[in-house]
């Protein structure tokens, strides 16, 4: 089963915009970390924000979490065509394994 | 450095065959975890390995096991094949401790059951 759920499920935004997805899990977590993946190949780990963290950047992300609310979002700025790709968001409870979530395929369009 | 490598990238099996898959991981990382990712269930954890002990599993039936050697390499094997095996199977490496960043995953291993 899948711990977390991601919102919306599809997002097609133009080359430029900001493009946003939200995550929420069901259990208390140790970290959550965003990955990549381009058309059915492996995943790209992108950012982890620990537990105790709020909001964190790297590049054009940013990625906010409140454990309050069991939820996380990650944000992509000024987005390109190599953007393109589906996003997962996955929770770590320190037991050695990633929950996934459904993913959110984004496509930034020209 | 050299990334997380698996093999075969591509497989084709017959229903009631076995498999085994193979993942070398990114050298000096002792944990190497199995994923199975399919457009129905999505992605789903199916073990974990570290120093050549299973910490932990998940849950799957009984045909896919998996272990890993001593020097980190892993492998994972599915007995009597069903059509619904046919997936992406994700190896991933990491190297727990301080800092520790998250997981490098390789690109992964289609398995077609026809």
């Amino acid at each position: 089963s899948q711990q977390g759920e991601e919102d919306p499920q599809a997002l097609s935004i133009q080359e430029g915009e900001n493009a946003t997805m939200n995550c929420s899990y069901k259990t208390s977590i140790n970290n959550l970390q965003w990955y990549r993946q381009n058309s059915g190949r492996g995943l790209v780990h992108l950012i982890l924000i620990r537990s105790n963290e709020r909001e964190k950047h790297s590049g054009r992300l940013r990625v906010t979490l409140d454990t309050s609310k069991k939820s996380s979002s990650l944000l992509i700025t000024a987005s390109r065509a190599a953007d393109t790709a589906s996003y997962f968001c996955a929770t770590d409870r320190d037991d050695y394994k990633l929950s996934f979530g459904a993913g959110t395929t984004v496509t930034v369009r020209a | 450095k050299a990334g997380v490598t698996q093999t075969p990238r591509y497989l084709i099996k017959t229903r009631g065959q076995q498999v085994t898959l193979s993942c070398s991981p990114i050298s000096g990382h002792r944990s190497v975890s199995w994923y199975q990712q399919t457009p129905g269930q999505g992605l789903q954890f199916l073990f974990e390995y570290f120093s050549e002990t299973q910490r932990n599993k998940g849950n799957f039936p009984g045909r896919f096991s998996g272990r890993q050697f001593s020097n980190s390499r892993s492998e994972m094997n599915v007995s009597t094949l069903e059509l619904g095996d046919s997936a992406l199977y994700l190896c991933a490496s990491s190297l727990p401790g301080t800092g520790w960043y998250g997981y490098t995953f390789g690109s992964g291993t289609r398995l077609t059951v026809v």
